[in-house]
């Protein structure tokens, strides 16, 4: 069972519409989740953080975790062609010293169609 | 804000050769970078944490003599790919936790090294 599941897709959905991102995790002991959009060739950008149980919402971003569930989603709102990337899931364990050690679904790669 | 900076940004050299990247913490001290793997169509795969004064920690799986790290100074990184072979081209990321951040890492732009 791999640490951090995601569905690869592709997802496409058209302009306007919602997008959902899944992810589940096997480590209980997962202390932080984040969603990462990834660019080709290009390094992942931070979209959404998330630590505690519930909705977290952050302009047309909406992360949900259920830490009972090892789940954790991301909804894109009025989804833009420019939200055309791939959608990694990351867990973090924070590090003695501060910081998280991060592990990486395989993403999930979304597609806007106008 | 706080900026990783990796360099260089794509190598393509014959196969035998050492390669070494940078990962540099610009405006924040970095005891702790990662440096993850990334293969075409895959996610981040981390190879190894890299502390400032201490031998770096690697993940299983991940050849220590091959894939050199040394971690120096409180900002700079370096991962030196030792005799590197086609099989060793990937995409290079490194990344620093900065605690007084609300990103639980900075991500450099990565390096693409192509072995021929």
């Amino acid at each position: 069972q791999k640490e951090v599941e995601q569905n690869s897709g592709p997802l496409s959905v058209p302009e306007g519409a919602i997008a959902s991102l899944n992810c589940t995790y096997s480590d209980r002991v997962s202390q932080s989740f984040f969603w990462y959009r990834q660019y080709s060739g290009k390094s992942p950008e931070l979209i959404m953080s998330i630590y505690s149980n519930g909705d977290k919402e952050d302009g047309r971003f909406t992360a949900q975790l259920n830490k009972a569930s090892q789940y954790v989603s991301l909804l894109i709102r009025d989804s833009q062609p420019s939200d055309s990337a791939t959608y990694l899931c990351a867990v973090g364990r924070i590090l003695t010293g501060g910081g998280n050690k991060l592990t990486f679904g395989t993403g999930t790669q979304l597609k806007v169609e106008l | 804000g706080a900026v990783v900076s990796q360099h260089p940004s794509w190598v393509i050299c014959k196969s035998g050769t050492s390669v070494k990247i940078e990962c540099r913490s610009l405006d924040f001290q970095a005891t702790t970078m990662f440096w993850y793997r990334q293969f075409p169509k895959q996610s981040l795969m981390l190879m190894a944490t890299s502390n400032e004064g201490s031998k770096a920690t690697y993940e299983q799986g991940v050849e220590k003599d091959k894939f050199l790290i040394n971690h120096a100074s409180l900002t700079l990184s370096t991962l030196t790919v030792t005799s590197a072979h086609p099989e060793d081209s990937s995409f290079y990321i490194c990344s620093a936790p900065d605690i007084g951040s609300n990103q639980p890492q900075h991500f450099g732009d990565g390096t693409r090294l192509s072995i021929l």
